[in-house]
């Protein structure tokens, strides 16, 4: 079956830092990936999306490139805010006609000022 | 702005006492999830809807149960919170037309706590 494996956290950065979150996933077909983030006390919302291979997704400073070759889709800003730190989770909609996402498990990001 | 909204956002019930969480949108959207989700830890799918057509998870209790009167709105029924229901849970919408590439939207969630 499918699935979505994050690094796991928390992963603490100063202000300004570079973050990466790593993602891969295993799925038959050609998946939909997501990146959504939680911050406390809130839903889940869509951060960005990547549709098929080579695909870039972006918003709010927030990058990840659909990677088929290795199966990733990592999270990258070139520079953190306080404002970041959330729970960042991955997730992959199959293409065969699955409307039940999988997500992996999360990942905590705490930024220092 | 169209939206996923969940009310009450805090639930408070007694153990044993049957409780009933409500979430509406107004973005039209023809599938409603329920999640439930516990501190640190992914959201975990209980039931959702694809219109009319309920789908109910293979290991979801038989205390959850779920009505979905109208496009717009969904209800989550607990009839017998144990203390182990103590969670946050969310509701989420997607509209599913063909390939499953459609990004959910989510409710603010409710905490639900059992005394």
């Amino acid at each position: 079956g499918d699935s979505v494996t994050q690094m796991e956290g928390p992963v603490t950065l100063s202000e300004e830092a570079f973050l990466t979150i790593n993602c891969t996933y295993t799925a038959t077909g050609y998946p939909s990936l997501f990146w959504y983030v939680q911050y406390p006390g809130e839903g889940l919302q869509l951060l960005l999306k990547a549709t098929k291979a080579d695909d870039k997704g972006s918003n709010k400073g927030f990058e990840a490139t659909y990677r088929k070759e290795t199966t990733s889709f990592h999270l990258e800003k070139g520079s953190v805010q306080v404002s970041d730190s959330a729970v960042y989770f991955c997730a992959l909609s199959d293409s065969g006609g699955s409307y039940i996402p999988t997500f992996g498990r999360g990942t905590s990001l705490i930024v220092h000022p | 702005d169209a939206m996923v909204i969940q009310n009450p956002r805090y639930q408070v019930t007694q153990f044993g006492k049957p409780v009933t969480l409500s979430c509406s949108q107004t973005l039209n959207h023809n599938v409603m999830y329920w999640y439930q989700q516990k501190s640190s830890q992914a959201p975990k799918l209980l039931f959702h809807y694809y219109d009319k057509d309920f789908n109910n998870e293979a290991d979801t209790p038989d205390n959850f149960q779920s009505r979905r009167p109208n496009t717009s709105f969904c209800f989550l029924d607990i009839r017998s919170p144990g203390l182990g229901d103590a969670a946050m849970y969310l509701c989420a919408t997607s509209r599913v037309a063909g390939a499953g590439n459609q990004p959910q939207h989510f409710g603010d969630g409710t905490r639900l706590s059992i005394l």
